[in-house]
């Protein structure tokens, strides 16, 4: 199994051009979630879905937008991208219950200059 | 949310036991207690979950106090591969997953 994985790796965007991580996840896990990391910091949520078609927002949900039209797909949307959304972007998924793990993406790495 | 509070970071010394604490005074009955950790460049991976008893698995162990208001974390023999970011999560019914700042451990050999 592929697990989760995410495209792309590294991204470099120049101020106001958008473009859209995607996160792919081959265990049928009806929960997926987007999360930023700044350096030295924890992750913050952005925003998650708990099942196809299904979209909430999370702690810093601004400045972005996402999708979810295929249980196994979880799109993040930049519509105009600033510096302050330099970051390494992580996505996860998990089953519905609190007591399963999580698995997690190895991140995306993006730059905005 | 619920919160957790973590130390922000911790040493140990190769090969000996590490005891890493959580307090979460106001968890709810149903709330799962999680630990995860993060690798440095690496995502987060699951570590340990429990609810009310101690459990114990390959990586680690996680003791959970009686009332439930704090947990810790384990590591019987620390390597310095165990030299990462721990994170203490609650999972809670809504099931949206919120890290704190975590506890960042560092491993001396």
């Amino acid at each position: 199994n592929a697990g989760v994985t995410q495209t792309p790796k590294f991204r470099v965007l120049k101020t106001g051009q958008s473009m859209t991580l995607l996160c792919a996840q081959d265990m049928n896990h009806e929960y997926m979630y987007w999360y930023r990391q700044d350096p030295g910091m924890g992750l913050r949520l952005i925003h998650y879905s708990v099942g196809e078609g299904t979209t909430a927002k999370g702690e810093v949900p601004d400045g972005y937008n996402v999708s979810r039209l295929k249980k196994q797909n979880f799109l993040l949307g930049l519509e105009s991208a600033a510096p302050s959304q330099t970051s390494v972007y992580f996505c996860a998924s998990s089953p519905s219950w609190s007591n399963t793990e999580a698995f997690f993406g190895q991140g995306t790495r993006l730059t905005v200059v | 949310d619920a919160k957790t509070t973590q130390p922000n970071s911790m040493e140990s010394n190769e090969e000996e036991p590490v005891h890493l604490p959580c307090n979460h005074s106001t968890i709810s009955g149903t709330d799962y207690i999680h630990w995860y950790r993060q690798l440095p460049s690496q995502g987060p991976e699951y570590v340990i979950h429990g609810l009310t008893s101690n459990v114990n698995n390959r990586m680690a162990s996680l003791a959970i106090a009686e009332d439930r208001k704090s947990s810790t974390l384990i590591l019987h023999r620390a390597t310095l591969r165990d030299a990462a970011v721990y994170y203490c999560i609650l999972r809670i019914r809504d099931d949206k997953i919120i890290f704190g700042k975590g506890t960042r451990l560092h491993i001396l050999p």
